[in-house]
């Protein structure tokens, strides 16, 4: 199994709270993804990083915001917290890149969140 | 623009059946393809992958795909269902390999 962990893995709060949530990788991997997942959806990107401090923006960004300061972390803040932000959201990691990689996406366990 | 189609939110199959989910596929350049199965309160495992090699994909557990570029899909079938494949598979498209586009997932009950 892919060395992928995720904190917390379940985590409540009220709306308008800052939540941060945590990708920590021992696979050395230079792309990380962050996706939520929710019925009807599937699973959707929110940002993604190509390399420490190199992020980008995925399909449904607006309200989130990822840092990426060590190639093993990857960060996920939502900084005020709504209700439409409850989710389950999963960490993903590639190797894309690497000479001769075609680089599947090794999935974490998940991050539940909800937003009262 | 990259995107997938999972044809069937739900499929029920009698164990022992042939299993076929179907997934279409748009994209503007030959695309990387992926099958990922995720079983309750877990993360998602990868089942198969189609990386522009043999068109006749053979995964974990039995299951297989075969890439049809002139319907642009890629379905997934197992020729025998077991119990233990209920689960929620998800297929996956990729153009550039750093990043990837999610159907919206089907649901497989097998009925003993």
């Amino acid at each position: 199994d892919a060395g992928i962990t995720q904190s917390p893995r379940h985590k409540v709060t009220e709306t308008g709270t800052p939540v941060t949530l945590r990708c920590h990788q021992t696979e050395n991997h230079r792309y990380m993804y962050w996706y939520r997942q929710d019925p009807g959806h599937g699973l959707r990107l929110i940002h993604y990083s190509y390399g420490v401090k190199d992020t980008d923006k995925g399909e449904v960004s607006d309200g989130y915001s990822v840092s990426r300061s060590k190639t093993e972390d990857f960060l996920l803040t939502l900084e005020s917290a709504t209700s439409s932000q409850t989710s389950v959201y999963f960490c993903a990691i590639s190797e894309w890149g690497t000479s001769g990689v075609t680089g599947e996406l090794f999935f974490g366990e998940g991050s539940r969140l909800t937003v009262l | 623009a990259q995107s997938v189609t999972q044809l069937g939110s739900h499929v029920s199959v009698s164990e022992g059946a042939l299993v076929l989910l179907r997934c279409n596929y748009s994209s503007s350049v030959p695309p990387y393809l992926f099958w990922y199965v995720q079983y309750p309160n877990q993360g998602l495992q990868l089942l198969l992958k189609y990386t522009s090699a043999a068109t006749l994909v053979k995964g974990i557990n039995g299951f297989e795909a075969e890439f049809k570029k002139s319907e642009t899909s890629f379905h997934l079938t197992k020729p025998s269902a077991h119990m233990s494949d209920a689960a929620e598979y998800f297929c996956a498209v990729s153009e550039s390999g750093n990043q990837f586009y999610f159907g919206t997932g089907t649901s497989l009950t097998v009925i003993p």
